[in-house]
């Protein structure tokens, strides 16, 4: 049973780096989610893709942030110029089209920028 | 302006007591989630409620949802040392996005 996978697990950098995340989602799901969780907090959206196309993104998202996905099937997340305010967990999460939408979620991809 | 909220935020609770976890949301939503996340860990999907009227239960736990009320609670019956955990609650808006609770931090004392 192969779920939703992400690389790195953890990634230190220093402010002003560029870092990029994988995503590898449920091999049968068209939907895949990104979102970022501070601690204490419940997960935030950030981007959805249905397929290789990235039909939402939140207004909370800087144009420093940018996702792929470009043959629907894994994803990556790029952050550019991090800042200090960027050390979060991203999470990845992929759901089939529906109606459920039941997202299933990855491990995560623990950010801290120094 | 989109929004969940859950309370309480924290609570302790002994083992075998009874307890209920609300989630209220802003605005329509035919889709309510709830989900489990151990310290350290990603989540784990433990209901999906997609009517009003709809009820889940899995062990210990039941989930219910009003959409005309825009709440959901989750129940926690004879509450055991393994629930402790916290607990979201997710709406699924128009537009594909997902909005998460803050929250409930839940500790089972023995």
């Amino acid at each position: 049973d192969t779920g939703v996978s992400q690389d790195p697990r953890h990634k230190i950098t220093k402010r002003g780096q560029n870092v990029t995340f994988r995503c590898d989602p449920i091999s049968e799901h068209n939907r895949l989610y990104w979102y970022r969780q501070t601690l204490g907090q419940g997960p935030e959206f950030l981007t959805y893709f249905q397929n290789e196309a990235q039909l939402e993104k939140s207004r909370l998202l800087s144009d420093r942030f940018s996702a792929e996905r470009p043959k629907g099937s894994f994803s990556t997340l790029e952050i550019q110029r991090t800042e200090q305010g960027d050390s979060a967990m991203y999470l990845c999460a992929s759901s089939s089209s529906g109606p459920r939408y039941e997202q299933y979620f990855g491990p995560g991809t623990r950010l801290t920028v120094t | 302006e989109l929004k969940v909220e859950q309370n309480p935020l924290f609570l302790s609770m002994q083992e075998g007591k009874n307890y209920t976890i609300y989630c209220n949301y802003s605005t329509t939503s035919d889709r309510l989630y709830w989900y489990r996340q151990d310290p350290g860990k990603s989540l784990e999907s433990l209901f999906v409620l997609l009517s009003n009227g709809a009820v889940k239960q899995e062990g210990r736990l039941m989930a219910s949802l009003d959409t005309k009320a825009r709440l959901s609670t989750l129940h926690i019956t004879a509450a055991v040392h393994d629930l402790s955990a916290t607990y979201f609650c997710a709406a699924y808006f128009t537009g594909n996005q997902f909005y998460f609770g803050t929250g409930t931090s839940l500790t089972v004392i023995p």
